[in-house]
């Protein structure tokens, strides 16, 4: 399986943006970039995925570096409900198994 | 449009015991996933189900864990004999018809075995 590196940790201010970066050098044709985030005693939640193209939504944005070697979710405005651990996972089309990391625990400041 | 929901929140029980923890997934979702999140650690994944088929259980000890979900009613995941080593938190999480799609986690069961 390809293999994801995130840093162990970050910290941001309330209301700036958030760049988490991930590593995948040995990703696939066929693995989409997937991030997860779980809050304290709660269970994963969904952010956004993508291939090759950047993608939005309302929660997040997804920055595809052009050989997909690395990817970085962009927490636009970070408030308090965003300090979580935030997880890179890369999933092949048709793996049902994710494969969950240390990830990046995101500590956000007043 | 519930969320997955999963039952007990808490759990204790004392060596040996038998311990059940229910997942009912998001409403006309058919595929169910077990994951097991042990202390300071990772999520690993236990198996998966649809209705009243486990596809893959690979990621589930071989001896004490068993886990099912029936034509009606929740999915199981079922722990014989319980040991310490058992305390962790599960999740289950539920995806719509393909097991390509989104997965959506439930709040999980925190077990503490005694």
């Amino acid at each position: 399986d390809a293999k994801t590196t995130q840093p162990n940790s970050m910290e941001s201010n309330e209301e700036e943006p958030v760049h988490l970066p991930c590593n995948h050098s040995t990703i696939s044709g066929t693995d989409y970039i997937h991030w997860y985030r779980q809050l304290p005693s709660q269970g994963p939640e969904y952010v956004i995925h993508g291939l090759t193209s950047n993608v939005n939504n309302r929660m997040a944005s997804l920055a595809i570096a052009e050989d997909r070697k690395s990817s970085t979710l962009i927490l636009h405005r970070a408030t308090l409900r965003d300090a979580a651990v935030y997880y890179c996972i890369l999933r092949d089309d048709g793996d049902y198994k994710l494969s969950f990391g240390a990830g990046t625990t995101v500590t956000v400041r007043a | 449009n519930a969320g997955v929901m999963q039952n007990p929140r808490h759990l204790v029980r004392r060596r040996g015991q038998e311990a059940r923890l229910r997942c009912s997934p998001m409403k006309g979702h058919s595929h169910v996933y077990w994951y097991r999140q042990l202390p300071e650690e990772g999520l690993k994944f236990m198996v998966y189900l649809q209705k009243e088929n486990i596809i893959d259980e690979s990621g589930m000890p071989k001896e004490r864990f068993s886990a099912e979900f029936p034509k009606e009613g929740p999915s199981i995941l079922r722990i014989q004999q319980v040991v310490r080593g058992d305390s962790a938190a599960y999740f289950c999480a539920s995806s719509l018809r393909d097991s390509q799609e989104t997965q959506y986690f439930g709040p999980g069961t925190r077990l503490l075995v005694l």
